[in-house]
């Protein structure tokens, strides 16, 4: 089955700080890759995804690309804001709809 | 997406008896959908899959006669704890595959089982 090394946390930033957490993922063939966020108090939300080699998902100016040669997809932000603040979880798909979920990386942002 | 409704949102009960949480697809028919079991600040553990009108599957290490699922209906699955106890304690979470990419999933926001 697939498998998921996430950046272990907690991440702790200032505001306006660039973010980078790392994903490498095991899959049988080329999966479409997730990254879902989940904020205090509330249920997983998906981030972006990207669904083949070389795509970029973004979505709330955060940003990660499909890297098929290095089994790779690292999360990004140029700019963090509180808000920001939650737990991040890469995942990449697989047979029978089947999410494989990283341990989650805490962010907390400080203003 | 789907939206994804779950009840009650968190529900504390005593040691033996047991608990029935609910997912609902508000807006969406889901012939599956799926149960996560996450432990504090840990990642979510893929219990079963619910499939309507059929037995759910179970994964691996679940104990099936401990968490009975059934799904009655296009838009509704339900979990049910069996004589729950203290370490039955955790987070549950429903979720429903997407149909333009069934790997993307929608989420429900989570039931908090407390067992005393």
């Amino acid at each position: 089955g697939n498998s998921v090394t996430q950046m272990e946390g907690p991440v702790t930033l200032s505001e306006e700080a660039f973010l980078t957490i790392n994903c490498t993922y095991t899959a049988t063939g080329y999966p479409s890759l997730f990254w879902y966020v989940q904020y205090p108090g509330e249920g997983l939300q998906l981030l972006l995804k990207a669904t083949k080699a070389d795509d970029k998902g973004s979505n709330k100016g955060f940003e990660a690309t499909y890297r098929k040669e290095t089994t790779s997809f690292h999360l990004e932000k140029g700019s963090v804001q509180v808000s920001d603040s939650a737990v991040y979880f890469c995942a990449p798909g697989g047979s029978n709809y089947k999410l494989t979920f990283g341990k989650g990386t805490l962010l907390t942002v400080n203003p | 997406g789907a939206v994804v409704s779950q009840h009650p949102s968190w529900v504390i009960c005593k040691s033996g008896t047991s608990v029935k949480i609910e997912c609902r697809s508000l807006d969406f028919q889901a012939t599956t959908m799926f149960w996560y079991r996450q432990f504090p600040k840990q990642s979510l553990m893929l219990m079963a899959t619910s499939n309507e009108g059929s037995k759910a599957t179970y994964e691996q290490g679940v104990e099936k006669d401990k968490f009975l699922i059934n799904h009655a209906s296009l838009t509704l699955s339900t979990l049910t704890v069996t004589s729950a106890h203290p370490e039955d304690s955790s987070f549950y979470i429903c979720s429903v595959p997407g149909t333009s990419d069934y790997n993307e999933q929608f989420f429900g926001p989570g039931t908090r089982l407390t067992v005393l």
